[in-house]
Parts: C-alpha cells; structure tokens; sequence
C-alpha cells in the first residue's frame, strides 16, 4: 500500500522554466490537495479537488495550475517558475466520507528556483 | 493571512518532561482542530484531533486541550522522549469546507536525552 506518491523528490529549475509536479493515491481518496511548505508560515493551500475533473484555488494560487483528469493523480504545474516558488511541496488526499483519518501526505518535493 | 496563530516556535524540552505547544484561531465556524507531526523529510501525519464539543482529549502521552470560549487549543506531550523530537502543526476546518486545513506555522520540538 503505497499511501501517496510525489514524483519528482528533487528539483533544480531556472528562473522562466515550467514543469510538472505529479502525485498519485491509491487509497480511492475523493479529496486531493496541494500545500507549499516554507520557514516560519507553515503549510499553505495552493489547489484543491473535491473529485475527478473538478479543481479549486486555494490560499496561493498565483503562478500555479492544476488538474485531475483521473481520480488517483493530481497535477500540479508551474508555467514560468520564479524564485519566490522555491519550496517544499506537498500533495495530500483525504476520504470524503469524514474528516477522522485526516489527510494522508506524500513525502514532498523539494523545489529550487534560481 | 493566518488565521491559526501558534507558538512557541521552537521549543526544547528535557527527557520526561512535559511539551506544551499552543494555538489561537478566530474564525468560530472552525469545528475540527487536528495536530499533525512532521518528522525531517517526511510529509506531516496525523497525531490527534479534537472537536469544540469537548474541552479535552487524549492518546497515550498526547493531549489536547480545547477552550472554546477562549478560541485557543493546545497539545501536552508528557514523559516528551527523544523520539518525539518534529516539528509540529496545529490545524483546523470547517465541516462544509472539503476538508481544507489551515495550518498554524509549525513549532520544532527538540527532545534532550
């Protein structure tokens, strides 16, 4: 039982360049969610998906887009990368059927901006 | 805008001794406070979790306190061990929001052997 997959684990990009972070649940979750981790404020919402083909802003949205076209992956993609995105980003998923298990966490991916 | 404030920021407690690490909110329409730990390089988990319908909950050597009047929880580690040395988050969520957390913005709990 994998839980929650982030891919890649590590990424180095220049300041204008775009890519694609990917994460995949196997737990039949409705809910996904996309946070960024940075010193001293915590996690904070990007995006979000109630279920497949469905998606919504979060706290941060601006730089940054999503999509679900299956129920297992959520997409997260930066267009243009700034230096201000370098951070820890993490995808969790969650049962809509109640809030008692809580969110399930991948293990991040640590970007770099430069 | 955070709308969960936590503190202290780091913290670092003696082997047996009790962490305490607190949480104030403002939005009364919250209704789901859970504490997630975060061992270094590895995603959060969650820990334990109360509702405003009781002013205590505990799990082993973790507990949390709920004051509803006060808009203020918080989390008691007891006998703290090494082991429990993370960074911690509080959070909370509304029952009709998704699910959505907001998180406060951590605390590190160092554990002295």
């Amino acid at each position: 039982n994998a839980g929650v997959t982030q891919t890649p684990k590590f990424r180095v990009l220049k300041t204008g360049q775009s890519m694609t972070l990917l994460c995949a649940q196997d737990m039949n979750h409705e809910y996904m969610y996309w946070y960024r981790q940075d010193p001293g404020m915590g996690l904070r919402l990007i995006h979000y998906s109630v279920g497949e083909g469905t998606t919504a802003k979060g706290e941060v949205p601006d730089g940054y887009n999503v999509s679900r076209l299956k129920k297992q992956n959520f997409l997260l993609g930066l267009e243009s990368a700034a230096p201000s995105q370098t951070s820890v980003y993490f995808c969790a998923s969650a049962t809509g059927a109640g809030r008692l298990y809580g969110y399930t966490f991948g293990s991040g991916t640590r970007l770099t901006v430069v | 805008q955070q709308q969960v404030k936590q503190s202290p920021q780091s913290l670092i407690v003696q082997k047996g001794g009790i962490s305490i690490i607190n949480c104030a909110y403002e939005n009364t329409a919250f209704d789901y406070f859970p504490w997630y730990q975060q061992f270094p390089g590895k995603g959060p988990a969650l820990l334990i979790a109360i509702r405003p319908d009781v002013s205590e909950k505990k799990e082993g050597r973790f507990t949390i306190s709920f004051n509803k009047s006060a808009k203020q929880f918080s989390l008691h580690i007891m006998d703290s061990q090494p082991g429990d040395s993370a960074t911690y988050f509080c959070a909370a969520s509304i029952r009709a929001g998704f699910q959505k957390l907001v998180f406060g913005t951590g605390t590190r709990l160092l554990v002295s052997p």
